[in-house]
Formats: C-alpha cells, sequence, structure tokens
C-alpha cells in the first residue's frame, strides 16, 4: 500500500535561519508531489508541484524553494526563514489520475 | 481571489441531526471536487468527491451534492456523529487536477450531543 512520510512533526526556527521539510512516498512511482501550507485562520494555500523528478512549479512567490531529487522525494526549502513563514506544512501525492490527494501529517514550524 | 469560499467558519450541529456544509466556486473551469476532513495536528483526509457531470454522489453517511449553474456544492452528513466533529475542506480542480487542488478555508464542525 502506499504510504507518506514527513517530517519532522513540530519545528521552531529563529528568524534568519535555513529550513529544510523532507517529504518521501512509498509503494508507488511516478507519483505528482504537492507542498501545502495553512497558515493561522487560513486555508490550504499550494505553495508547489512536482509532476517528475526535476520539475517543480511554483504557485506563489515566496520565500520557499522546492525540489525534487528523486522520484519518491519533494524537500521544502528556504535560506532564511521569515515570521511569516509559520505556519502548517502539508506535502501530499496523487496518482495523475482522478481521485483524493493522499496527505502527510503535517509539520508545525513556528519562526521566532 | 479566492475561487473556492467556505463562507461558514464553524457549524454546531446536535448529534442525530444532519450537517449541512455549504461550498461555492467562481472558476467555471472546475470539473471535479472533493471533500476533505481534519483533526488538529494532521493532515486532511479525503472525504467523498463529484465529477462535473454528476449532480449527487453518496457514501455511506455522507453526500455531496452540486449544483453546476449555482456553482454550488454541499456536504451532508446524517445522522451526524460525535467523532464527525473535525474541520471539513471544499476543493476544485480541472483539467485532470496535475496542477493541485484548490481549497476553501475551512468550515468547523461541532456536534453536540
Amino acid at each position: 500500500s502506499q504510504t507518506i512520510h514527513q517530517w519532522p512533526a513540530t519545528l521552531v526556527q529563529p528568524v534568519g535561519s535555513p529550513l529544510s521539510l523532507e517529504c518521501t512516498v512509498e509503494g508507488t512511482s511516478n507519483p505528482n508531489l504537492y507542498w501545502y501550507r495553512q497558515a493561522a485562520g487560513r486555508g490550504l494555500q499550494l505553495l508547489f508541484y512536482s509532476v517528475g523528478i526535476g520539475q517543480i512549479s511554483s504557485e506563489v512567490p515566496q520565500n520557499l524553494s522546492a525540489s525534487r531529487p528523486q522520484d519518491r522525494q519533494f524537500i521544502l526549502s528556504s535560506k532564511k526563514l521569515l515570521l511569516s513563514d509559520s505556519g502548517f506544512y502539508l506535502c501530499a501525492w496523487a496518482s495523475g489520475r482522478r481521485g483524493g490527494y493522499t496527505f502527510g501529517s503535517g509539520t508545525r514550524l513556528t519562526v521566532v | 481571489d479566492q475561487q473556492v469560499k467556505q463562507n461558514s467558519p464553524s457549524l454546531s450541529v446536535q448529534e442525530g441531526r444532519i450537517s449541512i456544509l455549504n461550498c461555492d466556486y467562481t472558476n467555471s473551469m472546475f470539473d471535479y471536487f472533493l471533500w476533505y476532513k481534519k483533526y488538529p495536528a494532521e493532515g486532511p483526509t479525503f472525504l467523498i468527491s463529484i465529477s462535473s457531470i454528476k449532480d449527487k454522489n453518496e457514501d455511506g453517511r455522507f453526500t455531496v451534492f452540486l449544483n453546476k449553474s449555482a456553482k454550488h456544492l454541499s456536504l451532508h452528513i446524517v445522522p451526524s456523529q460525535p467523532g464527525d466533529s473535525a474541520v471539513y475542506f471544499c476543493a476544485a480542480s480541472s483539467g485532470g487536477g496535475a496542477d493541485g487542488l484548490t481549497f476553501g478555508k475551512g468550515t468547523h464542525l461541532i456536534i453536540q450531543p
């Protein structure tokens, strides 16, 4: 069966520090991968999506970047965190066919 | 500009009664709609979906209705149970959905005993 792993679960980082969140998928090949963010009092905002290795599409200009070095690995990064980067970050995958996306358990990032 | 709108931030329903969650959209290109359920500190879980070629889809206690002319969909939960208390997100996609889902801001459903 397919599973998605996301870590860490919680993270507290100072302003200006770097960030690296990792997401891996098991049990499937060539998935579409997504990074979403839920900021306080807001819905789920799509940040990046990837349909293959090295292919990244950005939905919102921001202080973040994403990379897909392997088929089932998706990384969210920042060189210097801002206070506004705080939020709940979710990785998701889809098989490419119509159907529900599967989300990871999320990372609660607090920038202080 | 928010393309998927859930205008009720919260909804309180008595256990055993029907819960109706509403969602409106503005993008005519959306052709697939989904509902997700989310508990605190967890990722959303898929609940039910509907294609734009249908107006109703039912799965157990959950039914989603789609009114394309009004660009409106709703999720009915009957009977409501305490475990249904969660945040419900409406989402939409177009053209296969490879470029991601567009979510509403969510509605916090509270089931009162």
